[in-house]
C-alpha cells in the first residue's frame, strides 16, 4: 500500500517567502524522510525525522512529525529560486524491513 | 567517488522485448530499491532487496523481475508482460536511513 501521501498541490511563491507542505501516512513508522527532486533527475535526501522526534531543523528546513495524527510538515524558510523542485515525503515502516514508500510529491515554484 | 549509478540514461524498447536496467552502488549499502515514476503519480515501489540473494515485491511488481547476486548490483528486467512500461525508473540504496538515488533511466516503448 502507498504510504506518505502529500497534499498534492502545486505551490507558487515569491522569493523570500516561506513554503509549507504536508504529508500524511497510514501505518506505524520507524522514521519519515523528505526528499527533493529537480526535473528529470534523481531524488536527493533532505532530512530524516525518527518516530520519537517531534521537530527537526536543518539549515532553512524545519520538519515536524505528529505520530498521533500520522502527519508531517516540511517548512522551507526564506525561499530562493533554486528551491524550485518537487518535494516528496517517504516513510520507513516500523517493522524493520527497510521498505521505503513515497508519496506523490508536491511541486514548488519560487518566483524570483 | 561513492555513489549509485544507473545505466543507460535513455532506453528504447520494442513491444514484446525484455530489457534490463542496470543499477550499481559502491556505498556498501545492504538495501536496494527500484521505483517507477509516472507524471503526477509520484514514486511507486517495484521491488526491494534487504540483502544479497533476497528480494521482495513492492506495490507494482507484475511484469518486472530482479536479481541480487552481488551486494553492489540490483538489475531490473522489464519483461514483455509489462503492458505499459514507458516511465522513468529510479534505483536507490540505503543502509537503513537516508536513501541515495541514481539519476534514473527513462524507458520508452517504440
Amino acid at each position: 500500500s502507498q504510504q506518505g501521501e502529500e497534499d498534492p498541490q502545486a505551490l507558487s511563491i515569491q522569493e523570500g517567502e516561506n513554503a509549507t507542505m504536508n504529508c500524511s501516512y497510514k501505518t506505524s513508522i520507524n522514521n519519515l524522510q523528505w526528499y527533493r527532486q529537480n526535473s528529470g533527475r534523481g531524488l536527493v535526501h533532505l532530512i530524516l525525522i525518527r518516530s520519537n522526534e517531534r521537530e527537526k531543523h536543518s539549515g532553512r528546513l524545519r520538519v515536524t512529525l505528529d505520530t498521533s495524527k500520522k502527519s508531517s510538515s516540511l517548512l522551507i524558510t526564506a525561499s530562493r529560486a533554486a528551491d524550485t523542485a518537487s518535494y516528496f515525503c517517504a516513510t520507513a515502516e516500523y517493522y524493520g524491513n527497510n521498505r521505503l514508500a513515497f508519496g506523490k510529491g508536491n511541486q514548488v515554484v519560487v518566483i524570483p | 567517488d561513492g555513489g549509485i549509478t544507473q545505466s543507460p540514461k535513455y532506453l528504447f524498447r520494442k513491444e514484446g522485448q525484455n530489457v534490463t536496467l542496470s543499477c550499481e552502488q559502491n556505498l556498501n549499502h545492504d538495501a536496494m530499491y527500484w521505483y517507477r515514476q509516472d507524471p503526477g503519480q509520484g514514486l511507486r515501489l517495484i521491488y526491494y532487496s534487504q540483502i544479497v540473494n533476497d528480494f521482495q515485491k513492492g506495490d507494482i511488481a507484475e511484469g518486472y523481475s530482479v536479481s541480487r547476486e552481488k551486494k553492489e548490483s540490483f538489475p531490473l528486467t522489464v519483461t514483455s508482460a509489462q503492458k505499459n512500461p514507458t516511465a522513468f525508473y529510479l534505483c536507490a540504496s540505503s543502509s537503513g536511513g537516508a536513501a541515495f538515488f541514481g539519476q534514473g533511466t527513462r524507458l520508452t516503448v517504440v
